[in-house]
């Protein structure tokens, strides 16, 4: 299997410009998580799907942040408008309950947003 | 409010020594609590876990104590290798029947001098 396959790896854009990341989770997983790091806060859980739907969305950080699933090998994070203070590594995990072991996560390697 | 603590951001151990990460947590409805590995460029990966029904888990170099009166769990490699080099996050979960999610510290960054 790929793993969790992300893109772009790096993006950098300018403050006020739409970024949408993408994520591919492992076939067969159910769960899929997107997260961010910052060298502040660490991995903060954003937002989690079951199946397709938005579980907890409560580590969105505001309004311009939002998140898609459209079906089960594909889903979206979008930030619009970006601003600097956006910028961090962006990281998508999928799981599955069946896996065992409280469903252990596997993340993909990331996106690096720079927002100037 | 961080509820999952990584006080120390970096911890420097000498080769074959024991390195010990600590990780403390404030909500008590946690129940399993894991260790993930972080290399640069690369995404977290699963290292180990323990339920709140254990105090110790093992699994070759890698052992997991946790403290569930203190709040409180540690991560010992004994040997460390310079392969061990990495930042180190502690996860908790609580788990509600049919979700479920982890909540991740800020991280501690290992460095093993050869």
């Amino acid at each position: 299997d790929a793993g969790v396959i992300q893109s772009p790896r790096h993006e950098v854009t300018e403050m006020g410009q739409e970024v949408t990341l993408r994520c591919k989770p492992i076939s067969g997983h159910d769960y899929l998580f997107w997260y961010r790091q910052t060298m502040m806060r660490g991995l903060e859980l954003l937002i989690y799907f079951n199946n397709n739907v938005p579980i907890d969305d409560s580590g969105m950080p505001e309004d311009r942040f939002s998140a898609k699933m459209p079906n089960a090998s594909f889903s979206t994070l979008k930030i619009q408008p970006s601003e600097p203070r956006d910028s961090a590594v962006y990281f998508c995990a999928s799981s599955s309950l069946g896996g065992g072991a409280r469903g252990t996560q596997y993340f993909g390697p990331g996106t690096r947003l720079t927002v100037l | 409010d961080q509820q999952v603590k990584q006080n120390s951001p970096s911890l420097s151990v000498q080769e074959g020594r024991i390195s010990i990460l600590n990780c403390d947590y404030t909500n008590s409805m946690f129940d399993y609590f894991l260790w993930y590995k972080k290399y640069p460029a690369e995404g977290p990966t699963f290292l180990i876990s323990i339920s709140s029904i254990k105090d110790k888990n093992e699994d070759g170099r890698f052992t997991v104590f946790l403290n569930k009166s203190a709040k409180h769990l540690s991560l010992h490699i004994v040997p460390s290798q310079p392969g061990d080099s990495a930042v180190y996050f502690c996860a908790a979960s609580v788990g509600t029947s049919g979700t479920y999610k982890y909540i991740f510290g800020t991280g501690t960054r290992l460095k093993v001098l050869a």
